[in-house]
């Protein structure tokens, strides 16, 4: 079965310090991945995307992520918190047909 | 900027009424997705449109649940009769897939959302 899975429910971040969102994935052929974040009360933003090429990519706000296909995971990454990076944020990938499916979120605090 | 709209952004309904929420995808867009967020389950895919067709409904329940493209600016998903476990926020997204492109919905634009309370 095609899936999605984030591992932490919450991670909590001291602002200046490294962040990491694990993701991991399951899904047949070559892997289509996605990163979103979602503000409060609003939909989600596209952050970034790995089609092919690099596994080091990266995307808005300062953010990268790494695809390790022998490990099936696509983390998400930041060498250095903002407050302002407080947020939801959603790993996906592409599955048959061309829809998307999404992981349960994880929350991410950065504290001040 | 061109947006994806979705009204109403909130209803609040009695058990056993009709729900209609509607979305218009960006202008050019021709796929369309309907999610639900809940915090148990997360974002859960509903219903899945590309150029006006449904591809795929698997995670909608057909018995109460609809969804719809009557035209390529108008998405609509329809709740008879409504239920307290269907109190969620349902968000459409839009996005463009090219043939030519390896990156097929790429990037999905989302609406800012209909929040639902059945009571």
């Amino acid at each position: 079965a095609q899936s999605v899975a984030q591992p932490e429910d919450q991670v909590n971040v001291a602002e200046g310090n490294p962040l990491t969102v694990k993701c991991t994935y399951s899904v047949s052929g070559n892997p289509y991945l996605f990163w979103y974040v979602q503000y409060p009360n609003r939909g989600l933003q596209f952050l970034l995307k790995y089609i092919t090429g690099d596994n080091l990519v990266k995307g808005s706000y300062g953010f990268e992520a790494e695809f390790n296909k022998s490990q099936t995971s696509f983390h998400l990454k930041k060498p250095s918190a903002l407050v302002s990076d407080s947020a939801l944020y959603f790993c996906a990938v592409r599955a048959s047909h061309d829809k998307i499916i999404f992981g349960k979120g994880t929350r991410l605090h950065i504290l001040p | 900027d061109a947006r994806v709209t979705q009204t109403p952004r909130h209803k609040v309904t009695e058990m056993g009424q009709e729900v209609t929420m509607r979305c218009q995808p960006i202008l050019g867009h021709n796929t369309v997705f309907w999610y639900r967020q809940t915090m148990m389950q997360g974002l859960e895919l509903l219903a899945y449109f590309r150029n006006r067709a449904p591809l795929d409904d698997s995670g909608m329940p057909k018995d109460r649940f609809s969804a719809e493209m009557p035209d390529a600016t108008l998405a609509t998903l329809k709740i008879q009769p409504s239920e307290p476990r269907d109190s969620a926020v349902y968000f459409c997204a839009s996005g463009l897939r090219r043939r030519d492109s390896l990156a097929t919905n790429e990037k999905l634009f989302f609406g800012s959302g209909t929040q639902l309370s059945v009571l």
